[in-house]
């Protein structure tokens, strides 16, 4: 079965600091795919990266990047000079290529204070 | 394009009550999903489908009933609400079946007392 833990419930900052989410995830099949979803207070689901289990370049994005290990199954996201904005609930999952049954973290809830 | 709209953004059952959550992509995508949100346990798939016609259970489908006979519409059905039941639910669709980006709601909070 797939799992994906997220150990950290909730992480505080103060603005401009780096901070790294953590992500482990579990699973059994050779091909599989990533995300990150970012939840601000309004409520939505906002995805962020797709990463697939071929790919272990690390991503940068602005003040985002994203560290994809398979030896460790561990997806890390790291947010550099933090912002009041970045204050969500950051969400990592997983997601066979060959089925339809993606599989949440139970997310992290990022304070980011001024 | 208005994405993907739910319907209602508030809800109050009683026990027992029956109601569906609407849902509605204007995406043309060919896959939609519902999940429901608890706190400390992330999203959880309930039901999806892949297509017009084609709906299938997914992690959490107890107590919940689905239909899809259009592209655009996904509409989720509760039988018999129970307090269990009380929680935010999330539809979601994308362009095909995973491992696509899927595109969610701004998520219906229902309450079961």
């Amino acid at each position: 079965a797939q799992k994906v833990t997220q150990a950290q419930t909730e992480i505080s900052v103060v603005e401009k600091e780096d901070v790294t989410l953590d992500c482990v995830y579990e699973t059994r099949d050779t091909t599989y795919y990533l995300f990150w979803y970012k939840q601000p207070p309004s409520g939505e689901l906002v995805f962020l990266i797709r990463r697939n289990s071929f790919d272990e370049q690390n991503e940068i994005s602005g003040r985002y990047s994203w560290n994809f290990q398979k030896s460790t199954s561990s997806f890390n996201f790291t947010i550099t000079a933090s912002q009041v904005v970045d204050s969500a609930v950051y969400f990592c999952a997983l997601s066979a290529i060959n089925n339809n049954d993606m599989r949440f973290g139970a997310g992290t809830r990022l304070t980011v204070k001024p | 394009n208005a994405g993907v709209t739910q319907t209602p953004k508030f809800q109050v059952l009683k026990t027992g009550q029956s109601m569906t959550l609407q849902c509605a992509q204007d995406m043309n995508h060919e896959y939609m999903s519902w999940y429901r949100q608890d706190p400390g346990m992330g999203l959880r798939l309930i039901h999806y489908s892949v297509g017009a016609g084609i709906t299938d259970q997914g992690e959490v489908p107890n107590g919940y009933n689905v239909s899809r006979s259009t592209t655009e519409d996904f509409p989720l059905r509760l039988l018999s609400a129970a307090p269990s039941q009380t929680s935010v639910y999330f539809c979601a669709s994308s362009f095909l079946a995973a491992p696509y980006e899927q595109y969610f709601g701004p998520g219906t909070r229902l309450t079961v007392t």
